[in-house]
């Protein structure tokens, strides 16, 4: 069966550094979010993407982040310049139109 | 503001015991929603999603109603194993393409 899959799986970053989280969606999906759960808290809602721009964000999703597909395949979320409070785990996700939306294992990011 | 709410926050059963977790939200005007399971550590795998038109879906030893009117959702597990020991997440599609999620319940099922 199709999966989301994101790297890395674990990321330590220092606080003020830039970084990259990188997912690859299900092929024929056109439908792309990011999520974030912070540690013992519920999943929140980061950004959508649709036909290669932003379709809805949530008020987490300040100028410090950013979301791009370079090519056919990826889908990245970058955060220029990460602060503690960053420090969550990060899932990816794809659907088609009306249809479930299916995760990845996630990226935890570590800040220092 | 649609909130979402699980209840219990955490369940512990014999195995072979059935057993139903709850979901309740807010807003009645959703579009979908949707079960998860999320193993330590892991992803969100997905279980089930109910149209808002529907009143059910199954799947295996699963099944999911959707009260949309009082604003309530239930999961049955039939005949659990401890392999259905995770944490099981109700989240709600509305207007927009976000899901809303519950906090989950925690479920450890002892052999």
């Amino acid at each position: 069966e199709p999966e989301v899959t994101q790297t890395p799986s674990h990321q330590v970053t220092q606080m003020g550094q830039e970084v990259i989280l990188r997912c690859v969606p299900i092929s024929n999906h056109l439908y792309f979010y990011w999520y974030r759960q912070i540690l013992g808290q519920k999943v929140e809602f980061l950004v959508s993407f649709y036909n290669n721009e932003i379709s809805e964000k949530s008020e987490i999703f300040d100028d410090q982040f950013s979301v791009e597909r370079p090519d056919g395949s990826n889908f990245t979320l970058k955060i220029r310049s990460t602060k503690l409070e960053d420090s969550a785990m990060y899932f990816c996700a794809s659907s088609e139109m009306a249809t479930p939306q299916h995760f990845g294992d996630g990226t935890r990011l570590s800040i220092l | 503001k649609q909130e979402v709410t699980q209840i219990p926050a955490a369940l512990s059963v014999p195995e072979g015991e059935n057993l139903v977790l709850n979901c309740s939200f807010t807003d009645s005007a959703i579009y979908n929603l949707q079960w998860f399971r999320q193993d330590p550590g892991k992803g969100l795998t997905s279980l089930l999603l109910i149209q808002s038109s529907q009143r059910e879906q199954t799947s295996g030893r699963l099944n999911a109603s959707l009260d949309k009117s009082s604003g309530r959702s239930t999961l049955y597990i039939a005949a659990s194993q401890p392999g259905d020991s995770a944490t099981y997440l109700c989240a709600v599609k509305g207007g927009s393409e976000k899901l809303v999620f519950g906090k989950g319940t925690k479920l450890t099922v002892n052999p």
